[in-house]
């Protein structure tokens, strides 16, 4: 059953803790995609990689950091350094990291920072 | 910069009724157009997509958009809208020819469909 799974589905967190949100895909997906969804702010690109051990900033990237490593993995670390953190996580990932390829998302993580 | 915006934050509709959300973009080349839905606990999907030929293009369960180049416009519409529909709708910009090296995709804030059985 191919698809993107992402894990852990809830994440809590305490202030200054580092903590890393997992995405695995096994679509054979070149290219990999984190967003960050707010409420009523819509998904905004934190980063994403076409191929491995390659990977780019988005629009908001101040904060996470990301690996490559294999084709299959791209997991994110949101640090201390990020000042707000609390929100929901999408990852997703298309066949190539071209402009008309659709994006498909897995099912989210979301992180509360108490 | 490319930008999306979607004017209609919360719509509520009575089944039946039809549905036209609006979706403008600023870009002034080449774009790739997509509509994505979330349904309430589920996986954001692709609702339909253009990228060139015929500017009205039919997605799943009936919805429809249409590309307005002089408008730089990408409404959805869907003429008979039932309470399944209540979703979260997001209208998404991707600059550069088909089969380009990507930009980035970048999505409007969305809007919110319940619709009143």
């Amino acid at each position: 059953d191919g698809g993107i799974t992402q894990s852990p589905k809830y994440l809590f967190r305490k202030e200054g803790q580092n903590v890393t949100l997992s995405c695995e895909q096994n679509l054979n997906h070149d290219a990999m995609y984190w967003y960050r969804q707010d409420p009523g702010q819509g998904l905004r690109l934190i980063y994403y990689s076409q191929i491995v051990n390659d990977f780019q900033k988005g629009d908001i990237a101040e904060g996470y950091s990301v690996s490559r490593e294999k084709k299959e993995s791209f997991p994110l670390t949101v640090t201390s350094a990020q000042k707000n953190p609390t929100a929901f996580y999408l990852c997703a990932s298309s066949i190539r990291g071209l402009a008309d390829n659709e994006q498909f998302f897995g099912p989210g993580t979301r992180l509360t920072v108490l | 910069a490319q930008s999306v915006s979607q004017h209609n934050h919360h719509v509520i509709l009575s089944e039946a009724a039809s549905l036209e959300l609006g979706c403008n973009y600023s870009y002034g080349g080449t774009v790739n157009l997509f509509w994505y839905v979330q349904y309430p606990g589920q996986h954001l999907q692709l609702l339909l997509k253009y990228f060139s030929g015929d500017p009205l293009v039919k997605g799943i369960k009936g919805f429809e958009a249409e590309f307005i180049k002089s408008k730089f416009s990408f409404n959805l519409r869907k003429p008979s809208v039932q309470w399944s529909d209540t979703a979260e709708y997001f209208c998404a910009v991707n600059g550069g020819p088909a089969g380009g090296s990507q930009g980035n995709l970048i999505f409007g804030k969305g809007t919110k469909l319940s619709v009143k059985p």
